[in-house]
């Protein structure tokens, strides 16, 4: 079966730095990969997928994702963080030797502070 | 604007009450969910519909049911509401029929409460 953790309830970050969000995943098969944004009282916003091909994935609003098969990891990053990027962070796998639903981890939420 | 249309956005029940939550989307996508959000526990599927005539039971379906009413509209029913069903409830929908790689567009939530 799969299954996705992200390690980190709650990440901060300084305006203008670097951040990371942590996704680890298990499958059986390939993985398909998806990062999604929430921000308050929305719905879940597609950033970015890793499918087959070049390990590094970028997105959209700067994000960028590394999946690394090794260590079954798909960190979601940034190289300098904005304010208005403070939300909830949800990445989802899918396993393809088990159909098309995703399985999403319990979110990660990201503040940057100012 | 194209997307996923979710009505009520919010809803406070009493314990026994009845409702059904309504979903449609307007990009001819094959494929619809509904999920819950609870705090700490990410989304969990309770139902989803891979095409027009079809539904299948995910993590969490007790206590719900569900309709494909046409391709465009998905709906959730709470026969009997508990307090325990008090989350937020996110329709979504996708092009894959079957091994597609696309991912989801969500509705913007219902709030539901219920006392």
């Amino acid at each position: 079966a799969q299954s996705v953790a992200q390690p980190e309830d709650q990440v901060n970050v300084a305006e203008g730095n670097p951040l990371t969000v942590k996704c680890t995943y298990s499958v059986s098969g390939n993985p398909y990969l998806f990062w999604y944004v929430q921000y308050p009282n929305r719905g879940l916003q597609f950033l970015l997928k890793y499918i087959t091909g070049d390990n590094l994935v970028k997105g959209s609003y700067g994000f960028e994702a590394e999946f690394n098969k090794s260590q079954t990891s798909f960190h979601l990053k940034k190289p300098s963080a904005l304010v208005s990027d403070s939300a909830l962070y949800f990445c989802a796998v899918r396993d393809d030797n088990y159909g098309q639903n995703f399985v999403f981890g319990p979110g990660t939420r990201l503040s940057v502070l100012p | 604007n194209a997307g996923v249309t979710q009505t009520p956005k919010f809803q406070v029940l009493k314990t026994g009450q009845s409702m059904t939550l309504q979903c449609a989307q307007d990009m001819n996508h094959n494929s619809m969910y509904w999920y819950r959000q609870d705090p700490g526990m990410g989304l969990r599927l309770i139902y989803y519909s891979a095409s027009e005539g079809t539904t299948d039971k995910g993590e969490v379906p007790n206590g719900y049911n569900v309709s494909r009413l046409n391709k465009r509209e998905f709906s959730l029913r709470l026969e009997s509401a508990a307090p325990s069903q008090t989350s937020v409830y996110f329709c979504a929908s996708s092009e894959a029929g079957d091994r597609g790689n696309y991912g989801y567009t969500f509705g913007s939530g219902t709030r539901l409460t219920v006392v």
